[in-house]
């Protein structure tokens, strides 16, 4: 079936740098890919949406140049955080819209921890 | 602009029981997709089930069936025999309509299920 592949897992970064979470789909061609935030018990929040050779759209609220998102390729999304600060930690998922599961396939999450 | 409320922070069940997770939806589409995901302490999301707004069947797979009563705009999600490994969080979502562009996904804030051996 359909997988997306996300990378990486966890990751520990200092406040002040930057951190690159990669989406990738295996099978199947995600020329859309949705990006996710969740906090602790809290619920997913999308964060923006990429599409394969367009500018990303951002959901109000969300810094544009915080929260850069790149999908260089029918099969790859990426999302990094730039200058990351400890209130971005939190959960990180993305989605890509296609496969199976009527059409939604999720990455496994990246926990991120700015410290 | 939809909406997707889930009234049940956490819920208890004993082992084998049947529970029942609420969900209703506020769309003014009339053609939409419902969702409901577990989410372990591990963070992936695991699909259960799927309902369309034109279904005139309720969906069901294996232990999970969905409960979708459109008129009262609510789709709670029904586990039968309930297991251990059941215990997670339960997100409720809704797609918008289908036609043109692509679709978003719009969660619940979730329940909390714990089942009690």
């Amino acid at each position: 079936g359909a997988v997306v592949s996300q990378h990486p897992s966890r990751v520990i970064c200092k406040s002040g740098t930057s951190v690159k979470i990669e989406c990738r789909s295996l099978d199947f061609q995600a020329t859309t890919m949705f990006w996710y935030r969740q906090f602790p018990k809290q619920s997913l929040m999308l964060m923006a949406t990429s599409n394969e050779g367009s500018k990303a759209t951002y959901e109000q609220g969300v810094e544009k140049d915080k929260f850069l998102i790149n999908h260089a390729s029918l099969t790859l999304s990426t999302l990094t955080v730039t200058s990351a600060h400890p209130e971005d930690s939190s959960f990180y998922i993305c989605s890509a819209p296609g496969g199976v599961n009527y059409g939604y396939t999720f990455g496994s999450g990246t926990r991120l921890t700015v410290v | 602009a939809q909406k997707i409320t889930q009234t049940q922070p956490g819920m208890f069940v004993q082992e084998k029981e049947a529970v029942t997770l609420d969900c209703t939806y506020d769309t003014s589409d009339q053609s939409y997709g419902l969702f409901w995901y577990k989410q372990p302490s591990s963070g992936e999301m695991i699909f259960l089930i799927y309902q369309g707004s034109y279904d005139e069947q309720n969906a069901t797979e294996g232990r999970y069936s969905l409960n979708f009563q459109k008129a009262r705009k609510s789709a709670n999600l029904v586990i039968s025999a309930s297991q251990l490994g059941d215990s997670a969080m339960y997100f409720c979502a809704m797609r918008d309509s289908p036609s043109g562009g692509y679709q978003k996904v719009t969660f619940g804030t979730g329940t909390k299920l714990q089942v009690i051996p």
